[in-house]
């Protein structure tokens, strides 16, 4: 069965870091892209981040880039988003993403998301 | 990168068909054939409904439909059914190579 399972969320106050992971099991991982998708309380979608197979091309939304860093480790079958300098507005339930293919496709397996909450 | 268009809400009964309609610009939708429709029920992962405008993933319905004119792509569902009532999200990928979604769309049937 194809699954991912994220991981790593919790509650931490303003301005400190944590660092979210996301399994992945029933495919090849390195054959895809990954994304990490977050969706705030009661609100829309937000692409947060993307990684191509090899780690060779990165992407950033504007409200995370210089503070969060995507990375995988294809060994481990495994995605991470380094969240640094959190802000309250950066709560919200935090999924992975399989792409189709490469940074271009669609996301066609989610995992069930991990909740971060920022506050004091 | 601003978020695409979406009407907040539809509604339809039960066998008549729904559009709902996904507006960006020409940094986005007008550029690229990337577009996806996601399903989202509360509580639930968004599902992939439609990609690349107008594919339909294996196991997703017929009665699901996706178009693009110019910088606007459309999801038509057709005899609307109850299970069909949920949110729906399109997305694009952009020019400066990140993706960017519409606010939502809650499709209510009557």
């Amino acid at each position: 069965e194809v699954q991912l399972v994220e991981s790593g969320g919790g509650l931490v106050q303003p301005g400190r870091s944590l660092r979210l992971s996301c399994a992945a099991s029933g495919f090849t991982f390195d054959d895809y892209a990954m994304h990490w998708v977050r969706q705030a309380p009661g609100k829309g979608l937000e692409w947060v981040s993307g990684i191509s197979w090899n780690s060779g091309s990165l992407g950033y939304a504007d409200s995370v880039k210089g503070r969060f860093t995507i990375s995988r480790d294809n060994a481990r079958n495994s995605l991470y988003l380094q969240m640094n300098s959190l802000r309250a507005e950066d709560m919200a339930l935090y999924y992975c993403a399989k792409s189709t293919r490469g940074v271009t496709g669609a996301f066609d397996i989610w995992g069930q998301g991990t909740m971060v909450t920022v506050s004091s | 990168q601003s978020a695409l268009t979406q009407p907040a809400s539809v509604s339809g009964s039960p066998g008549q068909s729904i559009t709902i309609s996904c507006t960006g610009t020409s940094s986005d939708v007008g550029s690229y054939n990337y577009v996806s429709w996601y399903q989202q029920h509360p509580g639930k992962a968004p599902k992939l409904m439609i990609y690349e405008v107008s594919y339909r993933p294996s196991g997703v319905s017929n009665r699901f439909s996706g178009s693009k004119s110019g910088n606007t792509a459309s999801l038509t569902i057709s005899g609307l059914q109850a299970e069909d009532e949920a949110d729906y999200f399109c997305t694009s990928y952009t020019s400066i190579s990140t993706w960017v979604f519409g606010g939502g769309t809650k499709l209510t049937v009557l």
